[in-house]
C-alpha cells in the first residue's frame, strides 16, 4: 500500500531562516504529488503540485518542492521563510485516478 | 475559482441525535467528492470517496451505516452522522475534484468541527 512519511513533525525557525521539509513515499509507479498548506483555524490549501515534466516546481507564496524519483522525495523548500509562513504543511501523494495519500504533517512555527 | 465550501461550520448535538453535513463545490462540477475525518495534531483520514449518482466507496473500518453519504449532484455531497456519540467528535473535512482540468487536483472545504455531548 502506499504510504506518505514527512519526518519533522514541528519545526522552529526564526524569520528569513531558509526551511526544507522532507516528504518520501512508498510506490513504485507513476504519482502524483501535492504540498497542502492549513493555516491556523482555516482550510487546507494547495501550495504546489507535481504531475510531470520539470521535477522543480514553483508554487504560491515562494514556495518549491522538488521530485526526486530515485528517492521517492518531494521535499519542500523555500529560501526565507516570514511569520506568516506558521502553518501545518502536508504532503500528499496519489497515483493516477487514486485516492489522495496524506503525511503526518509538520507544523512549522516561525519566530518572528 | 475551486471553491468548496461546507455547512455548518461548527455543530454541537446530543448523544444519539444525526448530524448531516454538507459540502459543495461553487464554481465546478465535482462528479468525485471526498470526505476526511481530521484528529487534532494528527493527519487526513479518508474516510470515504462520494460519487454523484452511485453509492460511496468506504474505507475500511468505516461504517457505512453511521456516516451515511449522498451526493445528489454534481454540486453537493451529504455526509449524516447518524447516533453520534462523542467518540465521533472530530473536525470533518471534504473536498471535490474538477471535473474539468486537472483532475486530480482535490480542493477542500474550510471543515465542520463536531462536538457531540
Amino acid at each position: 500500500a502506499q504510504s506518505v512519511s514527512q519526518h519533522n513533525h514541528h519545526v522552529i525557525l526564526s524569520e528569513a531562516a531558509s526551511l526544507e521539509l522532507g516528504c518520501n513515499y512508498s510506490y513504485g509507479g507513476t504519482v502524483n504529488l501535492f504540498w497542502y498548506v492549513q493555516y491556523p483555524g482555516q482550510h487546507l490549501q494547495l501550495l504546489l503540485k507535481y504531475f510531470s515534466g520539470d521535477p522543480l516546481v514553483k508554487g504560491i507564496k515562494g514556495f518549491e518542492a522538488e521530485f526526486i524519483k530515485s528517492k521517492f522525495s518531494f521535499n519542500l523548500r523555500k529560501p526565507s521563510v516570514q511569520w506568516s509562513d506558521t502553518a501545518e504543511y502536508f504532503c500528499a501523494v496519489n497515483e493516477k485516478g487514486g485516492k489522495l495519500i496524506f503525511g503526518q504533517g509538520t507544523e512549522l512555527s516561525v519566530k518572528p | 475559482g475551486a471553491v468548496v465550501s461546507q455547512h455548518p461550520s461548527r455543530v454541537i448535538c446530543k448523544s444519539g441525535t444525526s448530524v448531516k453535513i454538507e459540502c459543495r463545490s461553487l464554481d465546478f462540477q465535482a462528479t468525485t467528492m471526498f470526505w476526511y475525518r481530521q484528529f487534532p495534531k494528527k493527519s487526513l483520514m479518508l474516510m470515504a470517496t462520494s460519487n454523484e449518482g452511485s453509492k460511496a466507496t468506504y474505507e475500511q473500518g468505516v461504517e457505512k451505516d453511521k456516516f451515511l453519504i449522498n451526493h445528489a449532484s454534481l454540486t453537493l455531497s451529504t455526509l449524516t452522522v447518524t447516533s453520534a456519540h462523542p467518540e465521533d467528535s472530530s473536525f470533518y473535512i471534504c473536498s471535490a475534484r474538477s471535473d474539468r482540468g486537472q483532475k486530480e487536483t482535490q480542493y477542500f472545504g474550510p471543515g465542520t468541527r463536531l462536538l457531540v455531548l
